[in-house]
């Protein structure tokens, strides 16, 4: 069975400093990845996703995602976070076929004036 | 245009009631899911549909859930005898046609508190 895994719950970073959530994905065929983002009391919103081609894969607000086959991971960074950055972040993944899309349990970004 | 939308934005309710939670998908978007938001779990995938139809209903917790779409649009999920346990956000997203490359859009929830 596919399964997400994001390592951190939570996760201080100071405004204008960098930062990368981890993801990482166990699928023995291939995967479409994507990140969401859910700022608060919204619903969630795709940041960017990776569905084949170049492993660097840009989203919106500066974001950008590296799929990494041989660590099956799919780590979201972004150079310089600003307070807006604030949300909580859902890594995702899809196997095809009539598989669902699994979610991982979410990062909590906290930006720090 | 508009989004999803999804109501009540709030319900509390007593242990043993049923609740009814609404769902308006992006008008044309075939594929409509159900998730559950609790604390600490992440999001949990409760029911899909194609259309009126239901191909996975694997994520239900239990037979008191139950969801139903009518005319390829709105969708009810249903609760009934609810638990403490139940208190959740329920999250509803639609997509155009159900391929799971497709980005879900999602509503804003619907924060269901079972004393």
């Amino acid at each position: 069975a596919q399964s997400v895994t994001q390592l951190d719950s939570q996760v201080p970073v100071f405004e204008e400093a960098p930062v990368e959530l981890r993801c990482n994905y166990s699928s023995s065929v291939s995967v479409y990845l994507f990140w969401y983002v859910q700022y608060p009391n919204q619903g969630l919103q795709l940041l960017l996703k990776y569905l084949s081609g170049s492993t660097l894969v840009k989203g919106i607000n500066g974001f950008e995602a590296e799929f990494n086959k041989s660590q099956t991971s799919f780590h979201l960074r972004k150079p310089s976070v600003h307070i807006s950055d604030t949300a909580e972040y859902f890594c995702a993944a899809y196997s095809g076929g009539y598989q669902k899309v699994t979610f991982g349990t979410g990062t909590k970004l906290q930006v720090i004036p | 245009g508009a989004g999803v939308s999804q109501s009540p934005s709030n319900k509390v309710t007593e242990k043993g009631k049923d609740v009814e939670l609404r769902c308006d998908p992006i008008s044309g978007h075939t594929a409509l899911y159900w998730y559950r938001q609790s604390l600490g779990q992440g999001l949990e995938f409760l029911i899909y549909f194609q259309g009126n139809s239901a191909p996975d209903k694997s994520g239900l917790p239990s037979d008191r859930f139950s969801a139903e779409r009518t005319g390829g649009s709105v969708s009810t999920l249903t609760i009934q005898r609810t638990q403490q346990e139940d208190s959740a956000v329920y999250l509803c997203a639609s997509s155009s046609l159900g391929q799971g490359v497709e980005t879900q859009y999602f509503g804003p929830g619907t924060r269901l508190l079972v004393l």
